[in-house]
């Protein structure tokens, strides 16, 4: 079955750069994701990034894919106090349902 | 509108009552999710409706009855519940078809049984 990883926590400055790394196991995942969840709150989808692509950029936000290793990253720079949150990752392979990393709560120190 | 909201916000009930959970889309989304999330977990699906119907059922108890009565609401009605089953619960929402799977949270109910 899918198994989609992540680090369970990251902890940064404000102003640095943020980044959460994932691992999924399924080869044939065509979007993978990534989601924020504020305390309390539900979740956002922030960016996503088709299979064939290596790198998506956004605004502060960068996402790298290494089909390979099945390894997905989201950097975040100039991280922010508001940026606080957890971030999932989420594979969207096989079923069109994804399949949720246990999320990595990042916490962004003054 | 890309809202998906829910209500109650937070729902205390005992283990002996009857209560329903609301959801509501106004963007023409066909499809509708219940997820169950408990603390520093990922969401854990529960139903997902398609055009009306009930798709796919992730062997949830029988003490949640899902219900889409349109293609703007979902309902959860909650009946005899018991403590592990307190949690936050999702709502969301999507376009049917495609590969780019973009899903709408709502904000949750958090519910606590006691």
């Amino acid at each position: 079955g899918e198994d989609v990883e992540q680090s369970l926590f990251l902890s940064v400055r404000e102003g640095d750069s943020s980044v959460i790394n994932c691992t999924y196991t399924d080869s044939s995942s065509t979007y993978l994701y990534w989601y924020k969840q504020e305390p309390g709150a539900g979740l956002q989808l922030l960016t996503y990034i088709f299979s064939n692509m290596d790198m998506k950029q956004d605004q502060r936000l960068t996402v790298l894919l290494n089909k390979k290793d099945k390894h997905l990253s989201l950097r975040i720079a100039d991280t922010q106090t508001g940026d606080s949150a957890i971030y999932f990752c989420a594979d969207g392979a096989g079923s069109y349902i994804p399949t949720f990393g246990r999320g990595t709560s990042l916490i962004v120190h003054p | 509108d890309t809202e998906v909201t829910q209500t109650p916000k937070h729902l205390v009930m005992g283990m002996t009552n009857k209560k329903s959970l609301k959801c509501e889309q106004h963007m023409g989304h066909r499809a509708m999710y219940w997820y169950k999330q408990k603390a520093k977990k990922p969401p854990e699906l529960m139903f997902v409706y398609s055009y009306e119907k009930l798709s796919i059922n992730e062997s949830v108890p029988s003490r949640f009855s899902p219900e889409c009565p349109n293609s703007s609401l979902l309902n959860l009605h909650l009946h005899a519940l018991q403590p592990e089953d307190s949690a936050l619960y999702l709502c969301a929402s999507s376009q049917e078809g495609g590969n780019l799977f973009e899903q709408f949270f709502g904000p949750g109910t958090r519910l606590t049984v006691l």
